[in-house]
């Protein structure tokens, strides 16, 4: 599997957007971009996913470079209820979905 | 907003003892999964299941754990044998084949399991 890399933690105060950045330089061009996030005490969620586009939802925005060797997760307007470790993970939509997580970044969101 | 529902929240055992957690996936859901994450750790895969039968597993997933589909509802995951290293919270998550949900993984919340 291709592999990911981001930051161990990034901190942010509350109300302001957050940037939260992936890199993926060995990325096929099969893969797609996904994140997901897990709140304390919490299953991973679903937050957004994309293959060459950028990609907006009620969560957040998906950034992704022309060349898709990196991305980032935008989180318009951090809330305190938005620190979670947040994962980036690239995965074929083909088969059985297998979905392999890292070690993901630890947004801290300070009020 | 349909959930994965997993019992136990919490389940202590002793080492040796055969454990079942229990899970169930969205109702129109047809792909299957089983996670770990060991405190602190990060989540690790342990199998996917579609059609009943087992379609990847990694190799965590050994003899000693077995997952099944028994009605048109539940999808279990069996530890023969606990050790004190099973100790963790596990993980069940589904997912639909076709349509914008096809590419999304559902996660329950969780079965936290305590090997003494």
């Amino acid at each position: 599997d291709a592999k990911t890399t981001q930051p161990n933690s990034m901190e942010s105060n509350e109300e302001e957007p957050v940037h939260l950045p992936c890199n993926h330089s060995t990325i096929s061009g099969t893969d797609y971009i996904h994140w997901y996030r897990q709140l304390p005490s919490q299953g991973p969620e679903y937050v957004i996913h994309g293959l060459t586009s950028n990609v907006n939802n009620r969560m957040a925005s998906l950034a992704i470079a022309e060349d898709r060797k990196s991305s980032t997760l935008i989180l318009h307007r951090a809330t305190l209820r938005d620190a979670a470790v947040y994962y980036c993970i690239l995965r074929t939509n083909t088969g059985g979905f297998k979905t392999i997580f890292g070690a993901g970044t630890r947004l801290f969101v300070k009020a | 907003e349909p959930e994965v529902t997993q019992t136990p929240s919490h389940q202590v055992t002793q080492m040796g003892q055969e454990v079942i957690l229990r899970c169930v996936p969205i109702s129109n859901h047809l792909y299957f999964y089983w996670y770990r994450q060991i405190l602190g750790q990060k989540v690790e895969f342990l199998v996917s299941f579609y059609n009943n039968e087992i379609s990847e597993k990694s190799e965590i997933f050994d003899d000693q754990f077995s997952v099944e589909r028994p009605d048109g509802s539940n999808f279990t995951l069996k530890i023969r044998s606990t050790k004190l290293e099973d100790s963790a919270m596990y993980f069940c998550a589904s997912r639909a084949t076709g349509g914008s949900g096809a590419n999304v993984l559902t996660f329950g919340a969780g079965s936290r399991l305590t090997v003494l």
